[in-house]
């Protein structure tokens, strides 16, 4: 079955402690993407990977890194959460960039920072 | 539209009538344009989509108007139906940065049987 999987889908964690959200695809999609959706704002990107190696700011790419060494995985990294990154976040993927290729998402990880 | 704020626009419609949602858009080198529906608890999934040398795309119930005169996109579900009750979300792609997706911040549809 196609799918984008992210993990973990619930977290709560403390703030300052580094934590990764893993984001794997088994489409062999070259576009990974991720997104946090927060009430009343819509989703807004974070990062996004035209291919391996190949990552780009989107809009609010600040507190997050993020990494492609492989094609089917796009983690997402948080080196010292805040709690103003406490949000539901969500991978997307899809064959080649954007023009009409469907994109596909995960079901999301919310994440909470205390 | 995209206006930031904490009260998503609401739309409330029967059981077989027609919806229409609609986002206005602010960069003019958008060229890509995506709807995008999200039931409670789930991810976006995609609708339908144009680019920008169409005004016009039909999809099954659904149609996609494009604007870009006023910078203005539409979204009409046709007999709209219980199911369709979601949060709408219409996106585009910046016109220089391919790959970069933004959002609009959602209209949310009732539908009452």
């Amino acid at each position: 079955e196609a799918q984008v999987t992210q993990n973990p889908r619930y977290l709560i964690t403390v703030t300052g402690k580094k934590l990764t959200v893993t984001c794997s695809q088994n489409m062999n999609h070259e576009y990974m993407s991720w997104y946090r959706q927060d009430p009343g704002l819509g989703l807004r990107q974070i990062y996004y990977s035209m291919n391996v190696e190949v990552t780009d700011k989107g809009d609010v790419p600040e507190g997050y890194k993020v990494s492609r060494k492989e094609k089917r995985n796009f983690p997402l990294i948080l080196e010292s959460p805040s709690p103003n990154q406490t949000s539901l976040y969500f991978c997307a993927s899809s064959l080649e960039g954007l023009s009409g290729n469907t994109i596909y998402f995960g079901e999301g990880s919310w994440l909470t920072v205390v | 539209g995209e206006s930031v704020g904490l009260h998503l626009p609401t739309l409330s419609v029967q059981e077989g009538d027609n919806s229409i949602i609609n986002c206005a858009y602010s960069n003019s080198a958008s060229d890509y344009f995506i709807w995008y529906k999200q039931e409670s608890g789930k991810g976006p999934q995609f609708i339908i989509d144009i680019r920008s040398n169409m005004d016009k795309r039909q999809g099954q119930r659904v149609t996609v108007l494009l604007n870009k005169t006023v910078k203005h996109l539409s979204l009409q579900i046709a007999a709209t139906q219980p199911g369709d009750s979601a949060v709408y979300f219409c996106a585009f792609e910046g016109g220089t940065s391919y790959g970069k997706l933004t959002f609009g911040q959602g209209t949310i549809l009732t539908v009452h049987p």
